[in-house]
């Protein structure tokens, strides 16, 4: 299927330090989704947004739906070495059948 | 809540034969269930749709004969690569959306199954 745009592809940052990704469609969507994988596992569910502008936090994590809901983006606070992954992000469209067309991915890697 | 599980977590096969990948979702009822296939430092791409009762529907360049999938009941997706080939040792994974009613429910992603063919 076809991709979003997520970027940036990966980052180094030093623990204590923010972090912020984003992901931009040419396509509307219903619904965005964050998701973080560890290596050799699935995909889990970070946050998940239903309305344009809504603004959404999970304990460190912030996450908005854009206005024109052809982005999004993901804000880590004060990164832990535990944070170390990678996320991605997921748009939804009801008329599609529901299907997740997903981002490249953001590799995050952590220095303590 | 929303389990999903994969079985088996790994496995590693001679070419030519045949592997057998189970998802089910362990606290819900799925009417539908996707799998994905991803590739190393790749993202993860929409394989097919299996929709209970119903013939799987597959994304454009995936071989229907090739993965065979079958959504006998409301819990449990099988994923068979028939005449399994080096190329397609990867990571597959299924996921799960809950019926509840509302289309706009999310998905919920198994731990994935790393396939190996020699």
């Amino acid at each position: 299927g076809q991709q979003l745009n997520q970027s940036p592809q990966s980052m180094f940052i030093q623990e204590g330090e923010d972090v912020s990704m984003n992901c931009t469609s040419s396509s509307i969507f219903n619904t965005w989704l964050w998701y973080k994988q560890d290596p050799g596992e699935g995909p889990v569910l970070l946050i998940a947004l239903y309305k344009a502008g809504e603004l959404t936090s999970n304990g460190r994590l912030t996450a908005q739906f854009g206005i024109t809901r052809k982005d999004s983006f993901l804000n880590i606070s004060a990164s832990i070495p535990s944070d170390v992954g990678i996320y991605f992000c997921a748009g939804q469209f009801m008329n599609a059948g529901n299907m997740l067309t997903f981002g490249g991915g953001t590799r995050l890697m952590v220095k303590p | 809540g929303a389990v999903v599980s994969q079985h088996p977590s790994w496995v590693i096969c001679k070419s030519g034969t045949s592997v057998k990948i189970e998802c089910r979702s362990l606290d819900f009822q799925a009417t539908t269930m996707f799998w994905y296939r991803q590739f190393p430092k790749q993202s993860l791409m929409l394989m097919a749709t299996s929709n209970e009762g119903s013939k799987a529907t597959y994304e454009q360049g995936v071989e229907k004969d090739k993965f065979l999938i079958n959504h006998a009941s409301l819990t449990l997706s099988t994923l068979t690569v028939t005449s399994a080939h080096p190329e397609d040792s990867s990571f597959y994974i299924c996921s799960a959306r809950p019926w509840t009613g509302d289309w706009g429910e999310t998905q919920y992603f198994g731990p994935g199954t790393r396939l190996l063919v020699l």
